[in-house]
């Protein structure tokens, strides 16, 4: 069966900052990957997804990045953290775009 | 272009009561309708999903029927339980010739005992 695994679970990290949070997916081959930031009480924001080793593709411009070093990792990122990058990150696959996505046990980002 | 709308929450509702959670969406072609829920400091998982029109999707209880005529997948249960009390997600999911999944907002949904 397919796990997903994320982390760390919980992070506190002074502006500034740098960011790294990983995602890993086993029993699967290839699969599409997400980056979702969920802003406390509210819905889901698509950061990023990829759809192979090396493909990144950006919804929203921001201080973060990805990357996908692997068939089943991908790495969220920042060089400098502000404020607002406070929230609730969440990695997910599916199979493809309009398959289930998996949504992994998310980490918690608190920047101060 | 594409769009989720759900009801805004939080919805309280006592044990055994009916539940219904509206969802409406826009989408330019033919798309997949899922619901997801999320339970206190978790991730999101699939609740139910339907592919195509009149499909109806249903688990655990909850049950969503794709409405193409309306454009609509109004999740129900007949009577909910204290351990549904989650945030409900509406969501589509739609692949003409790139990725476009939307999410709502969010539905809250509180179970009194």
């Amino acid at each position: 069966s397919q796990t997903i695994h994320q982390w760390p679970a919980t992070l506190v990290q002074p502006v500034g900052s740098p960011l790294s949070l990983e995602c890993t997916v086993e029993g699967t081959s290839n699969p599409n990957l997400y980056w979702y930031r969920q802003a406390a009480g509210r819905g889901l924001q698509l950061l990023f997804y990829s759809v192979g080793i090396g493909q990144i593709s950006s919804e929203v411009p921001q201080n973060l990045s990805a990357s996908r070093p692997q068939d089943r990792q991908f790495i969220l990122s920042s060089k400098k953290l502000l404020l607002s990058d406070s929230g609730f990150y969440l990695c997910a696959w599916s199979v493809s775009f309009q398959e289930t996505q998996y949504f992994g046990p998310g980490t918690r980002l608190l920047v101060l | 272009g594409n769009s989720v709308t759900q009801m805004e929450g939080p919805v309280t509702l006592s044990e055994e009561a009916f539940l219904t959670i509206n969802c409406t969406y826009t989408a330019t072609g033919y798309p997949s309708l899922f619901w997801y829920v999320q339970y206190p400091g978790e991730g999101l998982q699939l609740l139910l999903k339907a592919t195509k029109a009149d499909d109806k999707g249903s688990n655990k209880g909850f049950e969503a029927t794709y409405r193409k005529e309306t454009t609509s997948f109004h999740l129900e249960k007949g009577s909910v339980q204290v351990s549904d009390s989650a945030v409900y997600f509406c969501a589509l999911s739609e692949n003409t010739g790139g990725f476009k999944t939307i999410f709502g907002a969010g539905t809250r949904l509180f179970v009194k005992a």
